[in-house]
């Protein structure tokens, strides 16, 4: 059984198109994130969601818009993708949260997305 | 705003030798420090997550350390194993998880 599983997990585009990447978790955590790897292979978060509420954005463009249409989903929406948008996305999961992180719990990474933009 | 770093950036050792790890972190004012494992092309898996009032952690031939007032973590894995080639990142979690960009080990049969 996939703990948090995310598709698909390569995707090509062209620049200016518009893309979705899904995300589930079957553990029954109530926060949900999502992170990107840019090439040097830094891991940065974007959002975080708990309970389908928006709790933490880090500064990502506009562009990025996150749905949780449920606890068990959260998925990530990319309006007119840029070159920079190429990265692999991680999305995460985590038992309990204050105001949005995992204070005494490890968080659940899925397999990642590959995201090539031409 | 919380900046990790990870030395050494790649690591070789034969199997058999004991593997140490560092991380360290400039905001002390964290609630744990987490461990991970990420293998190419996978995601991340969880390996120790050391909560703040703690000094250490272990899981098997794993253990981690934790000095927070020196904003610094060790990881020691004891008698490496081919197995054990992957890249270990550590995290910081002041209110979200800060990633160092890892050290890569590569365990030589």
């Amino acid at each position: 059984d996939t703990a948090v599983s995310q598709t698909p997990k390569y995707l090509v585009t062209q620049m200016g198109n518009d893309k979705s990447i899904k995300c589930e978790q079957n553990l029954g955590h109530d926060t949900m994130y999502w992170y990107k790897q840019d090439s040097k292979k830094f891991l940065k978060i974007m959002f975080s969601y708990n309970n389908k509420e928006l709790i933490i954005n880090e500064t990502v463009p506009n562009r990025f818009s996150p749905k949780s249409p449920d606890k068990a989903h959260l998925n990530l929406h990319i309006n007119s993708l840029e070159l920079g948008d190429s990265a692999v996305y991680f999305c995460a999961s985590s038992q309990e949260s204050t105001r949005g992180v995992a204070l005494g719990y490890t968080q659940y990474f899925g397999p990642g997305t590959r995201l090539t933009v031409l | 705003k919380q900046e990790v770093t990870q030395i050494p950036a790649a690591l070789s050792v034969p199997e058999g030798e004991n593997l140490v790890l560092n991380c360290s972190f400039t905001d002390s004012a964290i609630y744990n420090l987490q461990w991970f494992r990420q293998d190419p092309g996978k995601g991340l898996t969880s390996l120790l997550l050391i909560q703040s009032s703690q000094r250490e952690q272990t899981s098997g031939r794993l253990n981690a350390s934790l000095d927070k007032s020196s904003g610094r973590s060790t990881l020691y894995i004891a008698a490496s194993q081919p197995g054990d080639s992957a890249t270990y990142l550590c995290a910081a979690n002041d209110y979200k998880l800060s990633f160092g960009a890892g050290t890569t080990v590569t365990v030589r049969a």
